[in-house]
């Protein structure tokens, strides 16, 4: 079992709805949690990331990390066709540490 | 605009070269990464640096994968012998301990025939 696990998809949703992304993983000592999205053909970028438990939003982008249960989300609000990409969580234990990838999910927002 | 730049962004060799990789890191950034990804394994890391010692390589094979920073702006990725199975998307990242931001090149696609 990987240290990091995310559904790959795709997860196809009309322009405007909701999209939703989890992660889960295994190891205690992850504090930081990043959220990367990759288009196609690029390398990773970095969407937000969280510290602990709790949540975080910016724009329409919305983390949530509950680190009881070891399950990350992100949510993205008025999806858009440019937000179709594979969205990449990264926990880390300390800040400048090496990330630990999950496999990706792939998202297509549809016009 | 900085940007980490890699090279070559495209590579195909025949098996049993000598390849090798090349990342300038974003001036200032005190960490550098290298990263593989596949389809069927997702990125994976080869090698980190900080302020250019080698902190991890324990997802490199040591027999044929080699990582190095001569100096604060360039590292470097050697694969000696090649095999088909290291064909992939090779990327490097670069950020600062203080904020956990990594900052990914292009990636450098490798095919081995």
């Amino acid at each position: 079992q990987k240290e990091v696990e995310q559904d790959p998809g795709p997860l196809s949703v009309p322009e405007g709805a909701i999209v939703s992304l989890n992660c889960t993983y295994s190891n205690s000592a992850f504090q930081y949690f990043m959220w990367y999205r990759q288009y196609s053909r690029k390398g990773p970028e970095l969407l937000m990331y969280t510290y602990s438990s709790g949540n975080k939003e910016d724009g329409r982008f919305t983390a949530q990390v509950d680190k009881s249960s070891k399950y990350i989300s992100l949510f993205i609000r008025d999806s858009q066709p440019s937000d179709s990409a594979t969205y990449l969580c990264a926990p880390t234990g300390a800040a400048g540490n090496k990330l630990t990838f999950g496999g990706g999910t792939r998202v297509l927002v549809k016009p | 605009d900085a940007r980490v730049t890699q090279t070559p962004r495209h590579k195909v060799t025949e098996m049993g070269q000598e390849v090798t990789m090349r990342c300038q890191p974003i001036l200032g950034h005190n960490t550098v990464f290298w990263y593989r990804q596949t389809m069927m394994q997702g990125l994976e890391l080869l090698a980190y640096f900080r302020n250019r010692a080698p902190l991890d390589d324990s997802g490199m094979p040591k027999d044929r994968f080699s990582a190095e920073m001569p100096d604060a702006t360039l590292a470097t990725l050697k694969i000696q012998p090649s095999e088909p199975r290291d064909s992939a998307v090779y990327f490097c990242a670069s950020g600062l301990v203080h904020t956990g931001e990594l900052f990914f090149g292009e990636g450098s696609r490798l095919t081995v025939l």
